[in-house]
C-alpha cells in the first residue's frame, strides 16, 4: 500500500519570502500522480498543483512549483512571494490512475500547517 | 459553474443513530468519492462511486454505505454512529484522472 509522509507539522514564513514544504511517499508503482492540496479554514480542499510521474519536468503554477525527485520518492512544494492568503493546511497526495490498474483514490499525508506572517 | 455541493454543513447526532450526507458533483463530473477527515489528520478514503456502482472501498466498516444516483449525485450513510465517527466528511468529484474537486464538507459531531 502507498503511504505519504509530511514531516513538518507546522511552518511559518514572512510575507513575500519563499518557503518549501516537504513530502515523501512510498510506492512500488512506476506511473502515478502526485498532488498538493490547500485547505484553508473554509475547509474546502483546493488543488494547488499536479505532477505526473512520467514527466521529468517539474510542474509550475504561478508562485507554486514542485521539486519532484522520482528516485528519491520526494515531492516538495515551493511557494514564492508568500501571501497572507497562503495561510492554510497543505496536504500532499498520491494517486494511481485507473489506466495503470489503480482506483484513482487519493492517499493523503497528515498535512503541514503553514502560517504566513505580515 | 457550481462546484461540489455538500449538505448539510454541520450535523449533531447521538451515538447509535443513523445519518445521511449528500453530495452534488461538479457539472460534467461522473465520479464521486467520499473521504473522512478526523481533526488534525489528512483525509481517509471511504469509497468511490462510478456509474451508480461502488468501484473502490477503503478500510471502513459496513456501517458506512453509499449510493450514486443517475444524475451522479451521491449519498453517504452511516449506521449505528460511534463517537469516533465524529469528523469532517468530504465529497470529491472527478472526470477521468484530471484531479478532484472537493466540496466544503459536512462536519459531523456524535455525542
Amino acid at each position: 500500500a502507498q503511504t505519504v509522509t509530511q514531516s513538518q507539522p507546522e511552518m511559518s514564513v514572512q510575507e513575500a519570502e519563499t518557503v518549501t514544504l516537504s513530502c515523501t511517499y512510498d510506492t512500488s508503482e512506476n506511473n502515478y500522480y502526485l498532488f498538493w492540496y490547500k485547505q484553508p479554514p473554509s475547509r474546502q480542499m483546493i488543488l494547488v498543483i499536479r505532477q505526473e510521474a512520467y514527466k521529468q519536468q517539474n510542474a509550475t503554477e504561478n508562485r507554486f512549483s514542485v521539486n519532484f525527485q522520482k528516485a528519491a520518492k520526494s515531492f516538495s512544494l515551493k511557494i514564492s512571494d508568500s501571501q497572507l492568503g497562503d495561510t492554510a493546511m497543505y496536504f500532499c497526495a498520491f494517486m494511481k490512475p485507473l489506466t495503470q490498474g489503480g482506483s484513482e483514490k487519493l492517499v493523503f499525508g497528515k498535512g503541514t500547517k503553514l502560517t504566513v506572517n505580515p | 459553474d457550481a462546484g461540489v455541493t455538500q449538505s448539510p454543513t454541520h450535523l449533531i447526532k447521538t451515538r447509535g443513530q443513523q445519518v445521511t450526507l449528500r453530495c452534488s458533483p461538479k457539472s460534467g463530473h461522473d465520479t464521486v468519492s467520499w473521504y473522512q477527515q478526523a481533526l488534525g489528520q489528512g483525509p481517509q478514503f471511504i469509497f468511490q462511486y462510478y456509474e451508480e456502482e461502488e468501484r473502490q472501498r477503503g478500510n471502513f466498516p459496513d456501517r458506512f454505505s453509499g449510493h450514486q444516483f443517475p444524475n451522479y449525485s451521491s449519498e453517504l450513510n452511516v449506521n449505528a454512529l460511534l463517537l469516533g465517527d465524529s469528523a469532517l466528511y468530504l465529497c470529491a468529484s472527478s472526470f477521468a484522472h484530471y484531479g478532484y474537486t472537493f466540496g466544503s464538507g459536512t462536519r459531523l459531531t456524535v455525542v
